[in-house]
């Protein structure tokens, strides 16, 4: 059974411009989480989607980050535009239901420069 | 505030003796624990996780351990081998809000010298 998948895996970019990434659960995973994850810390939840719809959406700074789950499948994350702070790992993870156990991607490293 | 800590950045330990790895928290509403073990370059892989209706749960060489009146809990790899090197995160659920947001500590990098 494939895993979450993340693309890209890498991106640099330059302040100011717009950048995004993609997700692809698990199959017949209903929930979707985008975490971001800094340097020396744990993850941390950014938004919780079941299947379309975005029902933890607290911690995502909405003036830049944005993200949507059309067809509660796969998920896109956008920044816009991004700051030298944004530079991080991006993690998708999914899971059956938000009580189940939530499997990771391998996350997007993003390079503000 | 950091509700989930792990003051160990780093442990080593010989191959073949034990690895304990440790994990506090704050809320006593956390109902439900996890440990993911991260590799460099790849998400974190899901372990091994504990209801708070348990004090311990086993799977191979991994037991975890958790201690409710101390908000305490541990992971035991016995016996460690090398390719356990990596980092360990604790995460905690509930807090009785039924949302089942994990909250992570910031890891602690075991190194298992051969």
């Amino acid at each position: 059974e494939a895993g979450v998948v993340q693309s890209p895996r890498y991106k640099i970019i330059e302040k100011k411009q717009p950048v995004a990434f993609w997700c692809n659960p698990i199959s017949g995973h209903n929930t979707l989480y985008w975490y971001l994850q800094n340097l020396g810390q744990g993850p941390e939840l950014l938004i919780r989607y079941e299947n379309e719809e975005a029902v933890d959406d607290s911690q995502l700074p909405k003036d830049r980050f944005s993200a949507e789950r059309l067809k509660g499948v796969d998920s896109t994350l956008k920044i816009q535009p991004a700051e030298l702070g944004d530079s991080a790992v991006y993690l998708c993870a999914s899971s059956f239901t938000h009580q189940e156990t939530q499997y990771f991607g391998p996350g997007t490293r993003l390079l503000v420069l | 505030d950091q509700q989930v800590k792990q003051n160990s950045p780093s442990l080593s330990v010989q191959e073949g003796r034990i690895s304990i790895l440790n994990c506090d928290y704050t809320n006593s509403m956390f109902d439900y624990f996890l440990w993911y073990k991260k590799y460099p370059a790849e998400g974190p892989t899901f372990l091994i996780s504990i209801s708070s209706i348990k004090d311990k749960n086993e799977d191979g060489r991994f037991t975890v351990f958790l201690n409710k009146s101390a908000k305490h809990l541990s992971l035991h790899i016995v016996p460690s081998q090398p390719g356990d090197s990596a980092v360990y995160f604790c995460a905690a659920s509930g807090g009785g809000s039924g949302t089942y947001k994990y909250i992570f500590g910031t890891g602690t990098r075991l190194k298992v010298l051969a």
